[in-house]
């Protein structure tokens, strides 16, 4: 099975900042790699997938790169609304894990 | 638009079962997926129920859990047998869609204690 690494596991920042989570596979993915914004008591929102696409509906300040074994999510310009759990999922082979996540604190 | 329900409280050992109710689009012509996420923790993927009929299933899971899928009720379900403690979670179904997952519920709470 492949295993997602997501750094940090938390961080604070503030409302302007950018900021960069980076997720890791134990095997290569090719881009087969999903970003996931959680905020409690809601449903996981989608919002990057294949590594770089930018999932309809979501602000392009969610940048996302990487391919193999090593991604990256950036958040330019951080907003109020953005303050949630990030999660990285790989969708190459089942069991389609995630990450552990990164809560994404206000500073 | 998708709609879970048949979460609750269940002993250990005991069985439950899931839906998923699916509005909008066609589940068939879907892969439709179950994610839970236990108290305080984060996202486990549990299992996906594939277009052509081929199923998957989390390792913690596989034995136990059942996914299947009612054409005629546009409905997945999550067949939930011999549960433990470890399985109390908030369950999500949800649309794979070009490799992630694009729509979800807003999920159903299983317990699972004495």
């Amino acid at each position: 099975d492949i295993q997602m690494t997501q750094s940090p596991s938390s961080l604070s920042a503030s409302v302007g900042d950018r900021v960069t989570i980076t997720c890791r596979a134990s095997q290569t993915i090719s881009t087969y790699l999903n970003w996931y914004q959680h905020k409690p008591g809601k449903a996981p929102e989608l919002l990057i997938y294949g590594s770089s696409s930018l999932q309809s509906g979501v602000p392009s300040r969610f940048t996302g790169s990487g391919s193999a074994t090593d991604f990256t999510l950036t958040i330019n310009s951080l907003q109020l609304e953005d303050f949630a759990t990030y999660y990285c999922q790989q969708s190459y082979s089942t069991p389609y894990s995630f990450g552990q996540g990164t809560k994404l604190e206000i500073k | 638009q998708l709609v879970e329900t048949g979460g609750g409280l269940i002993q250990p050992g005991g069985s439950l079962r899931l839906s998923c109710a699916a509005s909008g689009f066609t589940v068939s012509n879907n892969y439709m997926t179950w994610v839970r996420q236990a108290p305080g923790k984060g996202l486990e993927w549990v299992s996906v129920f594939y277009n052509d009929g081929a199923t998957y299933y989390a390792d913690s899971v596989k034995g136990r859990f059942t996914i299947s899928r009612d054409n005629s009720k546009n409905t997945v379900y999550l067949q939930m047998n011999n549960v433990r403690a470890e399985d109390t979670a908030v369950y999500y179904c949800a649309r794979e869609n070009n490799w992630g997952l694009d729509h979800w519920g807003q999920g159903t709470l299983v317990t699972v204690s004495s």
